[in-house]
């Protein structure tokens, strides 16, 4: 059973702060990997990917993976009250036609 | 990023009746596609994925007969939620794959059935 494990939160952080998500999957072959946001209400939108270990920037939104240690994280810098929502990790693991599998997500709370 | 599109948006539905739900892949081709059920505050959970051409793959618990889906297209997947009940009430999300492994979500659909 290949799992993707997240702390469910609720993770409160203040307006300004960095956020920082993180996520393990337990299958050591997984080769890609996602990070989503998903708003109260509404459908998950992808935010990041990345495939190879080390960090991955796109403005305020940083991803880092550690292949190793079987790791994926999400910073947030200058977090803001708009980017409260539940950010859900997936990771890939066979190419082709299957479904990414999803954590169960973590909830931001960013505190104006 | 790609576009996937739902409708109906929200649909209301007395007991007993069947909704369908479309889902399109605006921009691209998707040969898969895959069906996503959540209730309020709870995670997302994959009902089944959709082939193009062929039958669908369901999960385990997730009745085949009372989830139809068709893929007839390559840009268009079908659920039908046959003889709705109560509990079926749901937010149902469709996602496509494109080149490779990026799954990209349409809108969702709220079920209420009364």
């Amino acid at each position: 059973q290949k799992e993707v494990e997240q702390n469910s939160g609720p993770l409160s952080v203040p307006e300004g702060a960095i956020a920082s998500l993180n996520c393990t999957y337990s299958d050591r072959v997984s080769q890609s990997f996602f990070w989503y946001r998903q708003y109260s209400g509404k459908s998950p939108e992808l935010i990041m990917s990345i495939y190879s270990n080390g960090d991955k920037e796109d403005g305020r939104f940083t991803a880092q993976l550690n292949k190793a240690s079987q790791y994926v994280s999400l910073l947030i810098r200058d977090s803001q009250p708009s980017d409260s929502a539940t950010y859900l990790c997936a990771v890939n693991t066979y190419s082709g036609n299957t479904p990414l599998v999803f954590g169960k997500g973590t909830r931001l709370s960013v505190i104006a | 990023g790609a576009v996937v599109s739902q409708h109906p948006s929200w649909v209301i539905c007395k007991s007993g009746t069947s909704v369908k739900i479309e889902c399109r892949s605006l921009d691209f081709q998707a040969t898969t596609m895959f069906w996503y059920r959540q209730f309020p505050k709870q995670s997302l959970m994959l009902m089944a994925t959709s082939n193009e051409g062929s039958k669908a793959t369901y999960e385990q618990g997730v009745e085949k007969d009372k989830f139809l889906i068709n893929h007839a297209s390559l840009t268009l997947s079908t659920l039908t939620v046959t003889s709705a009940h109560p509990e079926d009430s749901s937010f149902y999300i469709c996602s496509a794959r494109v080149s490779g492994d990026t799954q990209y979500f349409g809108p969702g659909t709220r079920l209420t059935v009364l």
